[in-house]
């Protein structure tokens, strides 16, 4: 069966140091994997996504996420924090076969807090 | 740009009121999905509808019945709501296969009282 864990459900850091929020997931099938960014009062965006192709992907923001398959981890990083990163970032993976679909499975979420 | 739109942001409802939270979108995507999202349990899948009049259960729809008779339009319903269906409800769509974007609506935050 497929899991998504996201290690700590808060990590705080100050404003300029280095994010780094953990995803690690199992799946038995090559896995598609997303980084989605939630800021207060707002819904869901896409912050970065793998899905074939060159491990290191770039996404928005300056944030960037590398696909380990070897250690089966998708952590997400940016070298230096800023106020308006604050937010709770989930994880995500799939594919998950449902009946005749696919779905994603989620994280938990971990919220980032920024320290001034 | 997509843009996903929920009827409402707040809604305050007593116990066994039926409540009806409607998505609507913009764009021409197959996928719409209602997810609920609780502190420390991420999102978790109610209902998903991959074409119009066509809905899978999710993990958790227990409680709920949803409506697609139009394709830009998914709607949620809880039919008797409990205090245990408060949470923040999220409309979500997608076009075609699972590796694209979900674009996610604002959110409803329910209170059943």
């Amino acid at each position: 069966a497929q899991s998504v864990t996201q290690l700590g459900s808060h990590v705080s850091v100050s404003e300029g140091a280095l994010v780094l929020l953990r995803c690690n997931y199992s799946s038995s099938v090559p896995p598609y994997l997303f980084w989605y960014v939630q800021y207060p009062n707002q819904g869901l965006q896409l912050l970065l996504k793998y899905t074939t192709g060159a491990t290191l992907v770039k996404g928005i923001n300056g944030f960037e996420a590398e696909f380990k398959k070897s250690e089966t981890s998708f952590h997400l990083t940016k070298p230096s924090a800023h106020m308006s990163d604050a937010a709770e970032y989930f994880c995500a993976v799939g594919p998950r076969l449902w009946g005749s679909n696919y779905q994603l499975i989620w994280g938990a979420g971990t919220k980032l807090i920024i320290k001034p | 740009d997509v843009k996903v739109t929920q009827s409402s942001r707040y809604l305050v409802k007593r116990t066994g009121e039926k409540v009806f939270l409607e998505c609507v979108q913009d764009m021409d995507h197959e996928n719409m999905f209602w997810y609920r999202q609780d502190p420390g349990l991420g999102l978790r899948l109610i209902y998903f509808s991959y074409d119009v009049k066509m809905k899978e259960k999710g993990d958790i729809p227990e409680g709920y019945s949803v409506s697609r008779e139009k394709k830009e339009r998914f709607s949620l319903i809880l039919e008797s709501a409990s205090t245990n269906q408060t949470s923040m409800y999220l409309c979500a769509t997608r076009k075609g296969r699972l590796q694209e974007t979900q674009y996610f609506g604002p959110g409803t935050r329910l209170l059943v009282l």
